[in-house]
Order: structure tokens, then C-alpha cells, then sequence
């Protein structure tokens, strides 16, 4: 079947301004992640959802940083006032609730802030 | 804090030979999981294997295995019979069983395959 997607795949934007990346996960999948690659670095944390519990935002970096799960499916992570150091790609990962150990990763988004 | 750290920043290897990639990870946690997985350059994350902190047989996946030494917090991957379609880069993650879900990345080990 059809795996995580991701989209843009890629965004460039000014400084200051807001983005929104997609992410639509693997159908069925109860549980979805938010992760952040820089450049040379391992993934760090962001956001997780599960269902209807509420989010855990322990590894948002900033107050700028937002995302929300509509209807329990397609996530959305908006990032305003972006800055240089937003620059990353931005992982999208989701997760059977009984599989709770296999997160099945998307594309990513490629994110330059200029 | 959980910790993994991959001392490796960078391997290569000749196709066709063997190599094994190394993590080590740090926790207080009695279980836990243990992954490794792939991302070629289309940045795409792909699982390879896990092991299951409380199981003592180590896992593996056709040309995959891993040495998991839970005493010494080490779960190194080994990649026999390499191919040019195995280079990537290759991180090592871990969760706990309790707690929160995330994944706990390592730095990642850019592997090189020589024809």
C-alpha cells in the first residue's frame, strides 16, 4: 500500500516568513511523529500524536513551531518567523498503535530558509 | 537523558566483503528497543532491523545481523556479502518500551560500497 508522503518536498522561503509542511500517513496508522534532520546531523525529536490523546511537544524547539492532526490522519507543521537555522528536512513518521515499535518514515521535506 | 552515539562518522567497504557498524546507547531503562535504519539520498528513512532489549537471541534480516551486547549498551550492525545498493547513511536508534515514543537518533555513519 501507499507509504507515508510528504509535501512540498521542497521549500525555499525569506527569512520571516511562515511555512506549512503536509504530512499524510500510512492509512490506519494511529500514531504520527514529527522529526528534524540538519545538515551532517541525527534526527532530533519534535512532535508526537497518537489518536486522540493530546500531543506530546516536548521536543518543539521554539514557540514558533506548531502542528496539528486533523480528523486523526493528515498532520500539518507550521513554522512562523522562520529562521536561518529552521534550515533542515523535516521528517514525517507514523506508526501502527498495536506496532508501536516500527515507525515507517516519509520523503521528507527539505526546508531553506534564506 | 537517553543517548546513542555512533563513533563511526564514516565506513567503506569493498563490494561483495563484510562490515559492521558500531552504536552505543545509554539508558536506566530494563527494556527497550534497538534499531537501525537506512536513508540512501533520497532521504528516506528505511528500517533494516530491531531487537528487543529482552530477548537474548540477535536479530537478523538476510545479509543483516547485529551483535547486541545489552551488559555493555552496544548493538553494532553487521552488513555481510556488501552491496553497491547498501550505501547510505545508517543510524542507530532507540526507544524505551514505557514512556515517551520518540526515537533517539545517533549521528549516523555515511557507508561507502568500492566496486
Amino acid at each position: 500500500g501507499a507509504g507515508v508522503s510528504q509535501s512540498p518536498s521542497n521549500k525555499v522561503t525569506e527569512k520571516g516568513k511562515d511555512v506549512e509542511l503536509r504530512c499524510d500517513p500510512i492509512s490506519g496508522h494511529t500514531a504520527l511523529y514529527w522529526y528534524r534532520q540538519s545538515l551532517g546531523q541525527g534526527l532530533e525529536f519534535l512532535i508526537y500524536f497518537q489518536g486522540n490523546s493530546a500531543p506530546d511537544k516536548s521536543g518543539l524547539p521554539s514557540d514558533r513551531f506548531s502542528a496539528e492532526r486533523t480528523g486523526g490522519s493528515v498532520s500539518t507543521l507550521t513554522i512562523q518567523r522562520t529562521q536561518q537555522e529552521d534550515s533542515a528536512v523535516y521528517l514525517c513518521a507514523s506508526s501502527l498503535a498495536l506496532q508501536w515499535e516500527t515507525q515507517y518514515f516519509g520523503p521528507g521535506t527539505r526546508l531553506l530558509v534564506l | 537523558a537517553q543517548t546513542v552515539t555512533q563513533s563511526q562518522p564514516e565506513m567503506s567497504v569493498q563490494e561483495a566483503e563484510t562490515v559492521t557498524l558500531s552504536c552505543t546507547y545509554d539508558t536506566s531503562e530494563s527494556d527497550y528497543y534497538l534499531f537501525w535504519y537506512k536513508q540512501p539520498p533520497s532521504r528516506q528513512m528505511i528500517l533494516v532491523i530491531r531487537q528487543e532489549a529482552y530477548k537474548q537471541q540477535n536479530a537478523t534480516e538476510n545479509r543483516f545481523s547485529v551483535n547486541f551486547q545489552k551488559a555493555a549498551k552496544s548493538f553494532s550492525l553487521k552488513i555481510s556479502d556488501s552491496q553497491l545498493g547498501d550505501a547510505a547513511m545508517y543510524f542507530c536508534a532507540y526507544r524505551p518500551i514505557q514512556g515517551a515514543q520518540k526515537l533517539v537518533f545517533g549521528q549516523g555513519t555515511r557507508l561507502t560500497i568500492n566496486p
